[in-house]
């Protein structure tokens, strides 16, 4: 497709379990954005690829989130032993000509 | 430490009715200011970018313009599509990611 994929649109879980959440760039696109959107709050910077340099990952909440970029492409989030406080949603972006461009999100709820 | 500020969080207007929306902004330097639009239940979708004091951007009834401190989107004789929450967010020297305000959400009454 030409835009920005996620899967699942939708996420519920238990607390405690582990859930991984993936985001499809658009092609071509070398820098890639995690962030999360929870209800009334604006979106919050979680984490940054470009190409093959160390990503940023000044704005990962805790050491439960992590995220990797496999090939410069696909980027999966992880979040670890999840708790009812990271339910939001999590919405990817992908960077072309100094635009990001956002996929639809993950609505992720925890229990 | 960098802040956007969004204002009014709501606002109600007849169709036709133009109102502009309000983007302040206190960052350590600008690299620049985008404005985003979102449907509920959607990613946002990107509008326009500003760069520098004085840009203005125009598409179709919407008209964004930067200053040092704030930017506007003026909404000229809406209609009931553009009703969304419009999101500004900046881009700082020496960043890559986005700071984001919390939004306006507009309702556009037929």
């Amino acid at each position: 497709g030409a835009g920005v994929s996620q899967s699942p649109s939708n996420k519920v879980t238990e607390k405690g379990k582990d859930v991984e959440l993936r985001c499809d760039p658009i092609s071509g696109h070398t820098a890639l954005y995690w962030y999360r959107q929870s209800l009334g709050q604006g979106l919050e910077f979680l984490i940054y690829f470009q190409g093959n340099s160390a990503p940023d990952k000044s704005g990962l909440p805790s050491d439960r989130f992590s995220a990797e970029r496999t090939g410069g492409s696909v980027s999966t989030l992880t979040i670890q032993r999840t708790q009812q406080e990271d339910s939001a949603v999590y919405l990817c972006a992908s960077e072309g000509h100094n635009e990001q461009f956002f996929g639809p999100g993950t609505r992720l709820t925890v229990l | 430490e960098d802040q956007v500020t969004q204002s009014p969080e709501a606002l109600r207007l007849q169709e036709g009715e133009s109102s502009s929306l309000n983007c302040s902004y206190t960052v350590s330097g600008l690299r620049g200011l985008f404005w985003y639009r979102q449907d509920p239940g959607k990613g946002p979708e990107f509008l326009f970018t500003l760069y520098s004091a004085g840009e203005e951007k125009e598409k179709e009834r919407l008209k964004a313009t930067l200053t040092k401190k704030e930017s506007f989107l003026h909404i000229t004789a809406p209609k009931p599509e553009d009703s969304a929450t419009y999101l500004c967010a900046v881009q700082v020297k020496g960043a890559q990611k986005l700071v984001f305000g919390q939004g306006t959400r507009l309702t556009i009454n037929p």
